[in-house]
Order: C-alpha cells, then structure tokens, then sequence
C-alpha cells in the first residue's frame, strides 16, 4: 500500500535552517509529482511546493519563495523540502502528499504522510 | 489565485441526520474540485474528486456535486467517525493549489 512518511521536524531558531524527508513506498515514486503542503498550529492548510516527477518543474507558494527548496531523489524514494530563513510563522506541521501521474495536468492529492512538526522560536 | 470560501465555518448536525457543505471559487475551475476530511490529530484524507468521484473506500454516504465556482458536499446520513473538519481545494490553476478555511462538522 502507498505510504508517506515524513522527517526532519523540530524546534529551530528563527534564521535558521531545516530539511524535511519524505519516504515513499508502496508505488512507483518516480512516476509522481509531490507537494509539501503545512499546517500551522489551529489553521487551515496552505499549499507550499510541488515538484514535478522528473523534477523537471517546480513552484513555490509566495510565502515560501526564495528561502525553500524542494527536491527528490527518485532512485531512493525520497522527497526533500530545504528550508532556510525561518521565520516564526512557518510554525507548522509539514505533510508530503502524492500529486498528479506523470503529465496529468491536473490532480487532487490522493495520498497523504502522518505529517512532521517544525517550530520556530528562540 | 483562486480563492475558494466555505460555508458554514461550523456545522452542528445530529447522528443520522444530512449534511451540506458548500464551497465558492473566485473563478471558474471546471470540475478540478476536490474535498478532503481531516481528524484531529490526524492527516488530511482524500474524499471527493473531479467534483463527485468518490475516492477509494469511500462510503456512498459521501457524495460531492457542482462544476464551475460552486460547490457541495453532502454526507447523507452522519456517522460518529464522520465528525471532523473538511476542506474543498482546486487544482485547476496552478499555482497555487488552493484550500478552502474548511468546515467542521460537530455533534448537535
């Protein structure tokens, strides 16, 4: 069955850096566009970067922009969200999701990790 | 980037009863709609897609409807494990994928 699981998570002082992973099993990970898609803590959920399943493409939300990096490393399953310049509000819980096959054009996330907690604070 | 609104913020239905959920975008988005259910304490999960496809293992209790900015979600008869917070999200104009503020639905 497909699975996601994330690492990486913790408590970081504003300014600093953290890199997200998310292990992919179950499916044929190089076949798949993913996304980081957070949650802060009480809120809804904020779409945060996709990648496309060459790694050929990828976007950012503005929010984001100019201080994350997504990548992935298709021959060991794995999904990467660089994070620098933290700031306080990118308080949240960090989730990978599956997202469209290939060149689909457009698809829903239908797979979801349990998700990984970063806190930013001094 | 396509705003998408729900209504109600808060749903308070009894067991057994109905219960509509509805979502607005700010334009059009065909029917590149989807509905995912989070639990407390839990990842979100997905439900509905392209509008009014159920996902896999999905009850038929679950249906979805609607094309273009409007939207509705509707579980027919509430469950206890169905008390929960649900999002509408669009994948029609990237990026952003977008989200709803979600609507939770609690016990009356």
């Amino acid at each position: 069955q497909v699975q996601l699981v994330e690492s990486g998570g913790g408590v970081v002082q504003p300014g600093r850096s953290l890199r997200l992973s998310c292990a992919a099993s179950g499916f044929i990970f190089s076949t798949y566009g993913m996304h980081w898609v957070r949650q802060a803590p009480g809120k809804g959920l904020e779409w945060v970067a996709v990648i496309w399943y060459d790694g050929s493409n990828k976007y950012y939300a503005d929010s984001v922009k100019g201080r994350f990096t997504i990548s992935r490393d298709n021959s060991n399953n794995t999904l990467y969200l660089q994070m620098n310049s933290l700031r306080a509000e990118d308080t949240a819980v960090y989730y990978c999701a599956r997202g469209a096959f290939r060149t689909t054009i457009s698809a829903a996330f239908d797979y979801w990790g349990q998700g990984t907690l970063v806190t930013v604070s001094s | 980037e396509i705003v998408m609104t729900q209504s109600p913020a808060t749903l308070s239905v009894s067991p057994g009863d109905r219960a509509t959920l509805s979502c607005r975008a700010s334009q059009s988005v065909s029917s590149n709609l989807a509905w995912y259910q989070q639990k407390p304490g839990q990842a979100p999960g997905l439900l509905i897609y392209g509008a009014s496809t159920r996902a896999t293992g999905i009850p038929a209790r679950f249906s979805g409807s609607g094309s273009g900015t409007e939207f509705t979600l509707t579980i027919s008869s509430l469950q206890s494990e169905d008390f929960a917070v649900y999002y509408c999200q669009q994948y029609n104009n990237w990026p952003p994928w977008t989200f709803g503020q979600g609507t939770k639905v609690e016990i009356k």
